[in-house]
C-alpha cells in the first residue's frame, strides 16, 4: 500500500522567512511519481510541481525548489523569500504506476497549513 | 486549454434530500475524471473514478453515487443524503494515457447537510 506522510500539520512564518515542508512517501512500486498541490482559501487545488522516480535532479521554479531523495523517500519543497500569498494548505502525493494495474490513483498526504505573516 | 467546471459552488440541503453536483471538462477527450471529498481535517478521500462513459469504479462503499452520461460529464448523487455527506467535493480531470498522470481539479462544491 502507498502511504505520504506531511509530519507538520502547521506551519507559521513571518514574510520574507524561508520555510521547507516536508514530505515522506512509502511504496513498493519501482516507478512512481510525486505532486505537490497548493490548496488556497478558495478550496481549489493548484498542481505545482510532478517528479518521476527514476528522476532525483532537484527543480528550481522561481521562488519555489523541490528536493528529491529516494534513499530517504522523501520529496520537500521549500519557499524561498515567502510571501503571504503563499499562504495556503499544500499536500504532497504519490501516483504508482503498477499499483493494482492501474496508474491513475493519487495518495494524499493530510497537508500542511502555511500561514505567512506580514 | 482545458478547464474543468463544477456546480453548483455551494449548497445547503437538509437531511434525507437528494444530491447532483455535476462536472464538465473543457478542451479534451476521453479524460479519466474523479470525485473527492474533503472533510473538515484537510484530508482528500477519493469516492470514484472513471475511465470512459458509463465505467465508474468506487472506492469507498457509501450513500453516493457516480454516473458519467458523456465523455466529459461527471455526476455526484445521493438519494438521501446524511449528516455526514456535508463536505467539500472537488472533481478532477487527467489525461488517459502514459505520458501525465498530474490530476487537475475543479473549483470544488462546498456541500453543507443540515
Amino acid at each position: 500500500a502507498q502511504k505520504v506522510t506531511q509530519a507538520q500539520t502547521e506551519i507559521s512564518v513571518v514574510e520574507k522567512e524561508d520555510v521547507t515542508l516536508d514530505c515522506v512517501y512509502e511504496t513498493r512500486d519501482t516507478t512512481y511519481y510525486l505532486f505537490w498541490y497548493k490548496q488556497p482559501p478558495s478550496g481549489e487545488l493548484v498542481f505545482l510541481i510532478r517528479r518521476n522516480s527514476f528522476d532525483e535532479q532537484n527543480e528550481i521554479s522561481g521562488r519555489y525548489s523541490w528536493n528529491f531523495q529516494k534513499s530517504t523517500s522523501s520529496f520537500n519543497f521549500t519557499i524561498t523569500a515567502s510571501q503571504v500569498v503563499d499562504s495556503a494548505v499544500y499536500f504532497c502525493a504519490l501516483s504508482g504506476l503498477n499499483s493494482g494495474g492501474s496508474n491513475y490513483k493519487l495518495t494524499f498526504g493530510k497537508g500542511t497549513l502555511l500561514t505567512v505573516n506580514p | 486549454s482545458q478547464t474543468i467546471h463544477q456546480w453548483p459552488a455551494t449548497l445547503v440541503q437538509p437531511v434525507g434530500s437528494p444530491l447532483s453536483l455535476e462536472c464538465t471538462v473543457e478542451g479534451t477527450s476521453n479524460p479519466n475524471l474523479y470525485w473527492y471529498r474533503q472533510a473538515a481535517g484537510r484530508g482528500l478521500q477519493l469516492l470514484f473514478y472513471s475511465v470512459g462513459i458509463g465505467q465508474i469504479s468506487s472506492e469507498v462503499p457509501q450513500n453516493l453515487s457516480a454516473s458519467r452520461p458523456q465523455d466529459r460529464q461527471f455526476i455526484l448523487s445521493s438519494k438521501k443524503l446524511l449528516l455526514s455527506d456535508s463536505g467539500f467535493y472537488l472533481c478532477a480531470w487527467t489525461k488517459a494515457g502514459a505520458d501525465s498522470y498530474e490530476q487537475y481539479f475543479g473549483p470544488g462544491t462546498r456541500l453543507t447537510v443540515t
